[in-house]
């Protein structure tokens, strides 16, 4: 079964500028979720989707994130404009559901804002 | 919201148990998880409690207390590939499902 794609791997950008980042979940997961992830510290959800509705975005700075999801299976997530404390790593994660399926998590997108 | 605390780090030497504590804090309990990180790589599922007790999964044990909103993760016969970061994960029912995460427990295994 193949796993949570993500690209890119890695990203350079300057503030100011602008990036995206793509995800692919495993096949039939309703479930998909962004993390940001700063050095030394644990996963933040920034937007969870349920198939192609957006379940909780309370943590997205929304005036300058934005994410969707597409037909209810791929997602992107861009950042615009970045600054420099969006470094970070971010995680794409995705689940069949709700109650105990576990999430499964993408290889990640490092990002360092220049 | 859900508050989720665990210790930040935990050393110990190779063949010895450690013990790592989180205490969480949500409105809707619904399930809770232990994820293994290593250095510059992904989150990988260790352990999944919903109901009291202890889940026993060879060397890695989870406990969970409802009531106390506690759990543990018990690591038995310590190897050095140990060495890696511990987050404990809540995931909240009346919010959805929101998956949230602990800050991470690193913990080192000396030799």
């Amino acid at each position: 079964e193949a796993g949570v794609a993500q690209s890119p791997r890695y990203k350079i950008i300057e503030k100011r500028q602008s990036v995206a980042f793509w995800c692919n979940p495993i096949s039939g997961h309703a479930t998909l979720y962004w993390y940001q992830q700063i050095l030394g510290q644990g996963p933040k959800l920034l937007i969870q989707f349920q198939n192609n509705g957006v379940v909780d975005d309370s943590q997205l700075p929304k005036d300058r994130f934005s994410a969707e999801r597409l037909k209810g299976v791929d997602s992107t997530l861009k950042i615009q404009p970045a600054k420099l404390e969006d470094s970070a790593v971010y995680l794409c994660a995705s689940s069949l559901g709700g109650g105990g399926t576990e999430a499964f998590f993408g290889q990640g997108t490092r990002l360092t804002v220049v | 919201g859900q508050n989720i605390d665990q210790p930040t780090e935990m050393t110990a030497t190779e063949g010895a148990i450690v013990q790592i504590n989180c205490t969480y804090q949500t409105s809707g309990f619904n399930g809770l998880f232990w994820y293994q990180q290593h250095a510059g790589e992904a989150p990988t599922f260790l352990s999944y409690n919903v109901l009291d007790g202890l889940e026993e999964k060879g060397r890695f044990s989870s406990f969970l207390s409802r009531s106390k909103g506690y759990s543990y993760l018990l690591l038995k016969e310590l190897q050095m590939k140990d060495s890696a970061s511990y987050l404990c994960a809540v995931r909240d029912q009346v919010r959805d499902y929101k998956l949230s995460f602990g800050a991470g427990t690193t913990v080192t295994v000396r030799a």
